[in-house]
């Protein structure tokens, strides 16, 4: 498509549910990322996927948190046992390749919106 | 230190004027900033790059100071429509990923 794209655009789940996140990267995109943001916060890195590369999961607060990236386009993030502290916007983003020491900006989607009750 | 640092403000400015605002990062190697614009409850969109000594595009300048470690951003003639919060994003993590700010909260007053 066009854009990325992300759904769905609002969740809400009870806590201790599991929950699917996904995203549809831009079509030649190879890079994708995502974020999460907090009510007033900034917004904060969790995943990272490149290519057939190993995923950068430097970011994920804990191992309710995994996602997976399917022939390298959409991406699906899963929190399971979800927690009320897991309420937030998570933001997929996707780029062209990074290039060594510098990068693209990245183009975002929609987001979806969590809230955990 | 943080990766990247901003003054969350809010920046009030009366429409008309100028209004700048700097970004401050950690990342001695990073050769490439960029600047997002957020729209409350919308996701970040791309305002400019700045792969260099600097940036501008219309009434924006972006500006580049490697010795201090900070980019800039400047709004000349401030329209209500500026009113956004401002983010700064910096190679981090390895360059593998963008590390963001926090935000500049710009309103631009009538």
């Amino acid at each position: 498509g066009a854009g990325v794209s992300q759904s769905p655009s609002n969740k809400v789940t009870e806590k201790g549910k599991d929950v699917e996140l996904r995203c549809d990267p831009i079509s030649g995109h190879t890079a994708l990322y995502w974020y999460r943001q907090s009510l007033g916060q900034g917004l904060e890195f969790l995943i990272y996927f490149q290519g057939n590369s190993a995923p950068d999961k430097s970011g994920l607060p804990s191992d309710r948190f995994s996602a997976e990236r399917t022939g390298g386009s959409v991406s699906t993030l899963t929190i399971q046992r979800t927690q009320q502290e897991d309420s937030a916007v998570y933001l997929c983003a996707s780029s062209l390749a990074v290039r060594d020491r510098g990068g693209h900006g990245y183009t975002f989607g929609s987001g979806t919106r969590l809230t955990v009750v | 230190r943080k990766e990247v640092e901003q003054d969350p403000g809010p920046f009030n400015v009366p429409e008309g004027a100028t209004v700048a605002f700097n970004c401050t990062y950690s990342n001695s190697a990073s050769q490439s900033f960029f600047w997002y614009r957020q729209d409350c409850r919308k996701e970040p969109k791309l305002l400019m790059s700045v792969y260099s000594s600097g940036n501008e595009d219309g009434r924006f300048t972006a500006q580049l100071n490697r010795a201090s470690q900070y980019i800039s951003l400047l709004i000349r003639d401030s329209k209500l429509s500026d009113s956004a919060t401002y983010l700064c994003a910096v190679p981090g993590g390895g360059n593998n990923r963008l590390a963001f700010g926090k935000g500049n909260q710009v309103v631009v007053i009538p």
